[in-house]
């Protein structure tokens, strides 16, 4: 079956606690992105990787880190996390790139920083 | 730069009434325009698209029309259910980024 798989579904940690929250895809799909979606802000694009050692910064990347070493996985890094990053966040992937605008998205992950 | 702009929500309706969301966007060039659908605990996923102007998407009893010269993508059913019951974002996908609206949450009383 064709999906976006992301760990942990839910986690709540402290302030300062490094974390990964981690993202799998199996369409071999080019392009990959991470969103966080809060109440009034809708979503809002975090990161995104055209292919693999290639990543950008979307509109809120302060905070987060990414790599793109296997086209697969993608992962979401928070360093020292802190309250305002608590949020719900979605990664989502697409065949051919960002201008298609056909992304398959993950179930979210749900972070609450302490 | 490009946006989109969706009608507000929450928006409450009773079963088989007709459904209008509004979506207006912002662009340079010919984005292509889509609607996704967020039900409650899930991920987002695509629920209809149109590439270019006056196409017609069209999925699950849904419908929406590229329309250029009023720059609007509105989202439409005739007859809603409660299993509906859902946020739903417009989108745009320009020359440079995929852009979502804030979202609708559409509830849907039996």
């Amino acid at each position: 079956e064709a999906q976006v798989t992301q760990n942990p579904r839910y986690l709540i940690t402290v302030t300062g606690k490094k974390l990964t929250v981690t993202c799998s895809q199996n369409m071999n799909h080019e392009y990959m992105s991470w969103y966080r979606q809060d109440p009034g802000l809708g979503l809002r694009q975090i990161y995104y990787s055209m292919n693999v050692e290639v990543t950008d910064k979307g509109d809120v990347p302060e905070g987060y880190k990414v790599s793109r070493k296997e086209k697969r996985n993608f992962p979401l890094i928070l360093e020292s996390p802190s309250p305002n990053q608590t949020s719900l966040y979605f990664c989502a992937s697409s065949l051919r790139g960002k201008l298609t605008g056909e992304l398959f998205f993950g179930e979210g992950s749900r972070l609450t920083v302490l | 730069g490009n946006s989109v702009t969706q009608m507000e929500g929450p928006v409450t309706l009773s079963e088989e009434a007709f459904l209008t969301i509004n979506c207006t966007y912002t662009a340079t060039g010919y984005p292509s325009l889509f609607w996704y659908v967020q039900y409650p605990g899930e991920g987002l996923q695509l629920l209809l698209k149109a590439t270019k102007a006056d196409d017609k998407g069209s999925n699950k009893g849904f419908e929406a029309t590229y329309r250029k010269e009023t720059t609007s993508f509105h989202l439409e059913k005739g007859s809603v259910q409660v299993s509906d019951s859902a946020v739903y974002f417009c989108a745009l996908s320009g020359d440079d980024k995929i852009i979502f609206g804030k979202g609708t949450r559409l509830h849907i009383l039996p």
